[in-house]
């Protein structure tokens, strides 16, 4: 079974829209850590986004939230006023916590932003 | 601010030759890893480290070789290059110390093999 799902393919929305990008996960460990990284066209990997098993408060950097429903197992992540920069794929990945610091990846979601 | 550093960043090469992917950090993390990404999938981990002189086989080690003499430096070898080792490699690390920190990344080396 999965560990980590990622449901959309791929993605269009609509410059200065919301997105939201779905990441469900699967663990029995009561202490993980939810990551969210953006790989551009240009093929870097870059982290946006962490959320802790044990935060109370949704995660929030800039124009990125996490919607984390600990009881559903979701982690999902939200773009405020999209920008045509944000096209990219990005991706979930988790870290439990007997896993020697290991990440399992989600295979992503292509998210273009239309003008 | 050098983070991680990988080269070469694009290698042909031919079947049944070998080679090494280096990869080098300067943050002092105990843990690296090294990751595949074919074509429009996500990373697959080949092999990863907790320490200089530990390493262990991730999800898809067959055919790749790694060591661990220093805590900065982390090379992958390819033994005998096969076609179905076309992909992008990817080297990251991380402190285990602070697991809600991320893994850094490298920026990739192409790799094709004909």
């Amino acid at each position: 079974a999965q560990k980590i799902t990622q449901t959309q393919p791929g993605m269009f929305v609509q410059e200065k829209e919301a997105v939201t990008l779905d990441c469900t996960y699967d663990t029995s460990d009561q202490s993980y850590g939810l990551f969210w990284y953006k790989q551009p066209s240009s093929g870097e990997m870059i982290f946006l986004i962490y959320q802790g098993s044990y935060d109370e408060q949704n995660a929030t950097e800039g124009r990125y939230s996490l919607n984390f429903q600990k009881a559903r197992k979701s982690a999902n992540l939200v773009i405020s006023a999209s920008q045509l920069g944000d096209s990219a794929m990005y991706f979930c990945a988790m870290r439990e916590t007997d896993s020697n610091y290991q990440l399992i990846w989600g295979a992503g979601t292509k998210l273009i932003i239309k003008p | 601010n050098a983070g991680v550093t990988q080269t070469p960043k694009f290698q042909v090469l031919k079947t049944g030759q070998s080679m090494t992917l280096q990869c080098a950090q300067d943050m002092n993390h105990e843990y690296m890893s090294w990751y595949r990404q074919d074509p429009g999938m996500g990373l697959r981990l080949i092999h990863y480290s907790v320490g200089a002189g530990i390493t262990d086989q991730g999800e898809v080690p067959n055919g790749y070789n790694v060591s661990r003499s220093t805590t900065e430096d982390f090379p992958l070898r390819l033994l005998s290059a096969a076609p179905s080792q076309t992909s992008v490699y990817f080297c990251a690390s991380s402190d285990p110390g602070h697991p809600n920190q991320p893994q850094h990344f490298g920026d990739g080396t192409r790799l094709s093999i004909l």
